[in-house]
């Protein structure tokens, strides 16, 4: 079946490094793609999309490529602050009559100073 | 403001004891959804709805009822709540865009703990 799967965490960092988390998936038709970030305490906000192969989202300076090669959609992000510390979800939609949004497990982040 | 709203944000009930957590959006979205989430398992999505009068199953529906009579409105019920069922519920609305729910906003969360 559709699934989606991210790197285990948790995630530790410094701040101002490098952050990559892995996303890869599977699915039968074409998905579209999707990062949510979960700051502690509070649900789920959108942190950047991507709808078909090739398009890059972007937010805050998170960016994220959709590759269908690899069926990948990994999160990057030049230069992490403290502020970045949360869970980070990986997700995809398949369009037509399914229409439910399908979760990786989650990532935890914690960016130290 | 746009917002999803949900109600209780905390509940500790007993076994077997019926209860609804109710859910709200102001944004006029055809899609609603509910998912739980468990340590170690994500999110996992309980019922959807792409309309008023249309929902469907999601991934783990056991023990779960929903309603949608009303665009804005889709709460969730459990008719006999079991221990099993403690969790973290989160509502989510979104536009359709082909069908499609892109950028889902999130409620609050409830946390639900069933004795």
């Amino acid at each position: 079946g559709d699934s989606v799967t991210q790197m285990e965490g948790p995630v530790t960092l410094s701040e101002e490094a490098f952050l990559t988390i892995n996303c890869t998936y599977t699915a039968t038709g074409y998905p579209s793609l999707f990062w949510y970030v979960q700051y502690p305490g509070e649900g789920l906000q959108l942190l950047l999309k991507a709808t078909k192969a090739d398009d890059k989202g972007s937010n805050k300076g998170f960016e994220a490529t959709y590759r269908k090669e690899t069926t990948s959609f990994h999160l990057e992000k030049g230069s992490v602050q403290v502020s970045d510390s949360a869970v980070y979800f990986c997700a995809l939609v398949l369009g037509g009559s399914q229409g439910n949004l399908i979760f990786g497990k989650g990532t935890k982040l914690s960016v130290k100073p | 403001e746009a917002q999803v709203t949900q109600n209780p944000r905390y509940l500790i009930t007993v076994t077997g004891k019926k209860l609804t957590v109710t859910c709200s959006q102001n944004m006029n979205h055809e899609y609603m959804s509910w998912y739980r989430q468990d340590p170690g398992l994500g999110l996992r999505q309980i019922y959807y709805s792409m309309n008023v009068e249309v929902t469907d199953k999601g991934d783990v529906p056991e023990g779960y009822k929903v309603s949608r009579k009303e665009k804005r409105n889709f709460p969730l019920i459990l008719e006999s709540p079991s221990p099993n069922q403690t969790s973290l519920y989160f509502c989510a609305s979104s536009r359709l865009v082909a069908g499609v729910p892109y950028e889902q906003y999130f409620g609050p969360g409830t946390r639900l703990t069933v004795t």
